[in-house]
């Protein structure tokens, strides 16, 4: 099935300690994104990719990183995880003048 | 800065009854999207419909309807007798002009969490 697949599904990780979330589309989309999900705020961007080689900054970059390196992967990478990280993580792509988009099913991330 | 307001943080009803979600946005673009996503207890979050700003005509699809006003910002989704399988929480997202380079942002509202019982 065509689609965005995340990894992991959840994931409980140590205060200080870095993680890289993964995101890989099979649609070939020009554009991808990762929202954090908090309870009462809704979704957020963080990060996002317009194509291969660019990325950009979304409303709550900090404390987060992303690179992409070619179409389909676009990974997001906490270098030293605190727990105010504590969220889901949504990736999702789209191509471009196409508004909408595709989800992946999530990332549930716990720091302790 | 684009915006989407729900204000409707919970609502309970009985099944059988109809329930009608309200979502009020802001925008300064006059070509924009509108979209309302399901997200039931296990997560993933689905796509129910897409609006764009040139199209006012309200829409039913089985026991769904939206209502679109520019007038008033609005883009109200109703669920005309609800099930049990409705429960879910419930985002209106706006579609934000092209980002720099190609890609779009949706700002979300904070959700609906809405609950249908026996």
């Amino acid at each position: 099935t065509a689609g965005i697949t995340q990894a992991p599904t959840s994931q409980i990780l140590a205060a200080g300690r870095s993680m890289t979330l993964r995101c890989t589309q099979d649609m070939r989309h020009n554009a991808m994104y990762w929202y954090r999900q908090d309870l009462g705020l809704g979704l957020r961007l963080i990060h996002y990719s317009n194509t291969a080689g660019t990325t950009g900054k979304g409303e709550v970059p900090d404390g987060y990183s992303v690179s992409r390196a070619n179409t389909d992967d676009f990974p997001l990478t906490l270098a030293s995880a605190v727990p105010s990280q504590t969220s889901v993580y949504f990736c999702a792509s789209s191509e471009w003048g196409d508004y909408g988009y595709t989800f992946g099913s999530g990332t549930r991330l716990t720091v302790v | 800065a684009q915006k989407v307001t729900q204000a409707q943080t919970e609502i309970s009803v009985v099944e059988k009854e109809d329930v009608t979600l309200d979502c009020v946005y802001e925008t300064r673009d006059t070509t924009y999207y509108l979209f309302w996503y399901k997200q039931p207890p296990s997560g993933e979050l689905v796509f129910l419909i897409r609006r764009n700003s040139f199209d006012e005509q309200n829409e039913i699809s089985g026991r769904y309807s939206w209502n679109f006003q520019k007038s008033t910002s609005s883009f109200n989704f109703t669920i005309t007798a609800s099930q049990v399988v409705d429960s879910a929480v419930y985002f209106c997202a706006l579609s934000e002009a092209i980002l720099t380079g190609g890609g779009n942002k949706l700002t979300f509202g904070t959700g609906t969490q809405l609950k249908v019982e026996l």
